[in-house]
């Protein structure tokens, strides 16, 4: 059974840095891939990145390029979400999800309990 | 503004049926059958209910069921039930953006 387990819950100041995690358990050889779903308060969903715990391949949504680093340690099965500078506007729930089979066009069948993150003064 | 249209709101009562509906593209739903539905409850992460437009995960109940014409896709929810009461979400792959999400629908169970 595959399983994330995502880190705990954040508050930071603007300007500062942070690193979230999201260790995986249970994949399959051919499918390691992880995504990041944004979900700021009261809002929907949105689709930041994703990566190949395997080789690290990353793709990123448009929006979100250059915003985020999604990277991974794959002797951890850990897939990590970076900011090197937050802002009030990345005050949010990120959750990391798995597609299903690993194709970009799959559904998210297991996800994270969610990291909530506050930036603020 | 979500790149797929979902009303904010719908009701129904115990027993009755729901849609809900997500208009998008021809760029998404319109062009691909990668649908998907999720339902939240808040303070928890989604779960998938529906994916590939009409299919089923092993353990979501055969009251949920989805379709697609054209560049709507839909979700009903047969013999409403109180546990059915959350936000739901569509999705869709899409061309130059991978997932696209709605902006979610608030299910009230009278």
């Amino acid at each position: 059974e595959v399983q994330l387990v995502q880190s705990g819950e954040e508050v930071k100041k603007p300007g500062e840095s942070l690193r979230i995690s999201c260790k995986g358990s249970g994949f399959s050889r051919t499918n390691q891939w992880i995504s990041w779903v944004r979900q700021m308060p009261g809002k929907g969903l949105e689709l930041m990145g994703r990566i190949d715990l395997s080789d690290s391949i990353t793709n990123y949504s448009p929006s979100f390029q250059g915003h985020v680093t999604i990277s991974a340690d794959k002797s951890l099965s850990t897939a990590y979400l970076q900011w090197s500078s937050l802002t009030a506007s990345d005050t949010a729930i990120y959750y990391c999800a798995r597609p299903r089979s690993g194709w970009e066009s799959d559904p998210f069948d297991v996800w994270g309990q969610g990291t909530a993150v506050t930036v603020s003064s | 503004q979500s790149a797929l249209t979902q009303p904010a709101s719908v009701s129904g009562s115990p027993g009755q049926s729901i849609t809900i509906s997500c208009t998008g593209s021809s760029s998404d739903i319109g062009y691909y059958n990668y649908v998907s539905w999720y339902k939240q409850h808040p303070g928890t992460a989604p779960k998938l209910m529906i994916y590939d437009v009409s299919d089923r995960p092993s353990g979501v109940p055969d009251r949920f069921s989805g379709s697609k014409s054209g560049n709507t896709a839909s979700l009903t929810i047969s013999g409403l039930q109180a546990e059915d009461e959350a936000d739901y979400y569509c999705s869709s792959y899409a061309t130059s953006t991978s997932v696209v999400f709605g902006g979610g629908t608030k299910l009230t169970v009278l």
